[in-house]
């Protein structure tokens, strides 16, 4: 099975700051990755598939990138409605694996 | 609008049984393949269970293999999973999403519903 390492677990940011989220393959998975934002309650939603192509209707504060074993989720300036929980997903191969999740909070 | 709608949880004792369905719209649902995903309470994602177009492939987790059953009903708009031999540890929300065809990167995962709660407790 495919392991997805994600980094980090957690992080408090601020409104307008830069955040970047990491994920690690196990093993090389192409551009076979989504990110995604959760919200307590909700179901996920998909902010970026392809690894870098951003789902439509989501702003462009999102972006991802990378390819293989490495891959970034970046939001270049936080907003409010951004504080959530965030997981990448990889559907390179069965199983497919969620990284285990970066909860994003309030500083 | 593509909807997916989850239906069928509750609560059940342990070793028990429950079926799950989700009924799309807004799509042709016969083109798409469809995944069972769950989340325990206060944890992540754990994909669960892989369906085809036609059926002819289907995919499971080792944790619900042997115990777990997928299945659709094309001319119904519908995926059901079949969950016997249920344990504490299924106690989810559980999921359904989409997922297109490998050439369409845009359809994987790209629609979920809107989850059901199963709960198995004695």
């Amino acid at each position: 099975d495919i392991q997805m390492t994600q980094s980090p677990s957690s992080l408090s940011a601020s409104v307008g700051d830069r955040v970047t989220i990491t994920c690690r393959a196990s093993q090389g998975i192409r551009n076979d990755l989504g990110w995604y934002q959760q919200k307590p309650g909700k179901a996920p939603k998909r902010l970026i598939y392809a690894a870098s192509s951003l789902h439509s209707g989501v702003p462009s504060r999102f972006s991802g990138s990378g390819s293989g074993t490495e891959f970034t989720l970046t939001i270049s300036s936080l907003q409010p409605e951004d504080f959530a929980t965030y997981y990448c997903l990889q559907h390179n191969t069965y199983p497919r694996t969620f990284g285990q999740g970066t909860k994003v909070e309030i500083k | 609008e593509v909807q997916l709608v989850e239906s069928g949880g509750g609560l059940v004792k342990p070793g028990g049984s429950l079926r799950l369905s989700c009924a799309a719209s807004g799509f042709t649902f016969s083109s798409y393949s469809m995944n069972w995903v769950r989340q325990a309470p206060g944890k992540g994602l754990e994909w669960v269970s892989f369906i085809s177009t036609t059926s002819g492939y289907k995919y499971y987790a080792d944790s619900v293999k042997g115990r777990f059953t997928i299945s659709r009903d094309n001319a119904k708009n519908s995926l059901f999973l079949q969950m016997n031999s249920l344990r504490a540890e299924d106690t989810a929300v559980y999921y359904c999403a989409r997922e297109g065809i490998v050439a369409r990167p845009d359809q994987m995962f790209d629609y979920w519903g809107q989850g059901t709660l199963v709960t198995v407790s004695s």
